[in-house]
């Protein structure tokens, strides 16, 4: 069975702390992403990574970074968190691109409140 | 850019009744479009994905369809249950990165 796994479901943490998100995935996908879901604007692409070492920028990457250092991990970033970035982050992976049966799966995702 | 409508917003049916969900997107020229459930407070489960090249997937009760040209994409969940009751999210794959519509709430009443 596929699977994908964040490091906590809930965590609470106060502005200006430094904020790591961690993501595994079990199929040897290319891809990995990260989302935030708010109400009201749906899901939106943080930064997604397409390789090993290799990132792009989402819709709002600001605020954010991310790592990739083996195929397995993406690490989501908060260099200094806000209030404002109080959200639930989901992550996500998928085959390679050019695959036609590219289907992307989520994990379970983490609600992070920033006070 | 791509972008992704579903309508509508919300839906309650009776138990029993079929559902049907709409998508609508406006580059046609995607790999795949998928079709998530999500449950409040959890993640997104996929449920079916079609591929650019097929017309229609069926997966038990849930069947999707596919009109590429239109851009559109249709979920019909027949003889809907209580345990139906979720958000329904579809998603375009253009070029690797996946455009999200903002979902239909659905509620099933016994």
């Amino acid at each position: 069975d596929v699977k994908v796994t964040q490091s906590s479901r809930y965590l609470v943490k106060r502005t200006g702390e430094k904020v790591f998100l961690e993501c595994v995935q079990d199929m040897d996908h290319e891809n990995m992403f990260w989302y935030r879901q708010d109400p009201g604007l749906g899901l939106r692409l943080i930064y997604f990574s397409y390789d090993v070492k290799m990132k792009e920028k989402g819709d709002i990457p600001e605020g954010y970074s991310v790592s990739r250092e083996k195929k397995e991990r993406f690490s989501l970033i908060l260099e200094s968190a806000s209030t404002n970035q109080t959200s639930m982050y989901l992550c996500a992976s998928s085959g390679r691109s050019s695959e036609m049966n590219n289907e992307q799966f989520f994990g379970p995702g983490t609600r992070l409140t920033v006070l | 850019k791509q972008e992704v409508t579903q309508i509508p917003a919300a839906l309650s049916v009776p138990e029993g009744e079929n559902l049907v969900l709409n998508c609508s997107f406006t580059d046609s020229a995607i790999y795949n479009l998928q079709w998530f459930r999500q449950d409040p407070g959890k993640g997104l489960t996929s449920l079916l994905l079609i591929q650019s090249s097929q017309r229609e997937q069926t997966s038990g009760r849930l069947n999707a369809s596919l009109d590429k040209s239109s851009g559109r994409s249709t979920l019909y969940i027949a003889a809907s249950q209580p345990g139906d009751s979720a958000t329904y999210l579809c998603a375009a794959d253009s070029w690797g990165k996946f455009q999200f519509g903002a979902g239909t709430q659905v509620v099933v009443t016994p």
